[in-house]
């Protein structure tokens, strides 16, 4: 079945660092793609989504393409500041076009002043 | 526009109590998931409804847990008894409908702590 692998945390970056977090995927079919964030005390929040192969979604200075020959949707963003401190997601959609999300472990995020 | 709502926040139960979650989608939402997320690692589905029937219950431990979403609106997922490994957050989340380009709204959790 589908899956997603992230790269291990915490990862812990000064303000204005560029940030990578890796993802990577096993699917069949043609999934979505998603980055999903987790800010303390709040819900899960979509941040970014791409449906085909080299869309790129962006959202936030965020960034992510789909890259259907490495499976990968790696995550970046230029500058990173203090309020992007937070756990992110990968995730993508189960075969079956049911709208069921499968989600990578979570990389947890700390960027200090 | 109002977002998922879930209830309660926390609960602590000792193992082999009871405990229910609630969860109110957007309003207009058809299709309603509840995920479980355990310490570390990532939300996994337990349940799938759209409207008032279930699409996906494949990794729902019905031994002890069971959910309902009766008039298509609500739900409540219940857990009895309860062991020491069902302490997690209880996500429930929300889509206008069910396919691969929709995005989920997700409420804030319910966390379980079994002692």
């Amino acid at each position: 079945g589908n899956s997603v692998t992230q790269m291990e945390g915490p990862v812990t970056l000064s303000e204005e660092a560029f940030l990578t977090i890796n993802c990577t995927y096993t699917a069949t079919g043609y999934p979505s793609l998603f980055w999903y964030v987790q800010y303390p005390g709040e819900g899960l929040q979509l941040l970014l989504k791409a449906t085909k192969a080299d869309d790129k979604g962006s959202n936030k200075g965020f960034e992510a393409t789909y890259r259907k020959e490495t499976t990968s949707f790696h995550l970046e963003k230029g500058s990173v500041q203090v309020s992007d401190s937070a756990v992110y997601f990968c995730a993508l959609t189960s075969s079956g076009n049911t709208g069921k999300l499968i989600f990578g472990q979570g990389t947890t995020l700390q960027v200090k002043p | 526009e109002a977002g998922v709502a879930q209830s309660p926040r926390y609960k602590i139960i000792e193992k082999r109590q009871s405990v229910a979650f609630w969860c109110n989608p957007i309003s207009g939402h058809a299709t309603l998931y509840w995920y479980q997320q355990i310490l570390g690692q990532g939300p996994k589905l337990l349940i799938q409804f759209q409207n008032n029937g279930v699409v996906d219950d494949s990794q729902l431990p019905k031994d002890r847990f069971s959910a309902e979403r009766l008039k298509g609106v609500d739900s409540t997922l219940k857990i009895q008894p309860a062991k020491l490994e069902d302490s997690a957050v209880y996500l429930c989340a929300s889509s206008l409908g069910a396919g691969r380009t929709g995005e989920l709204f997700f409420g804030e959790g319910s966390r379980l702590t079994v002692l």
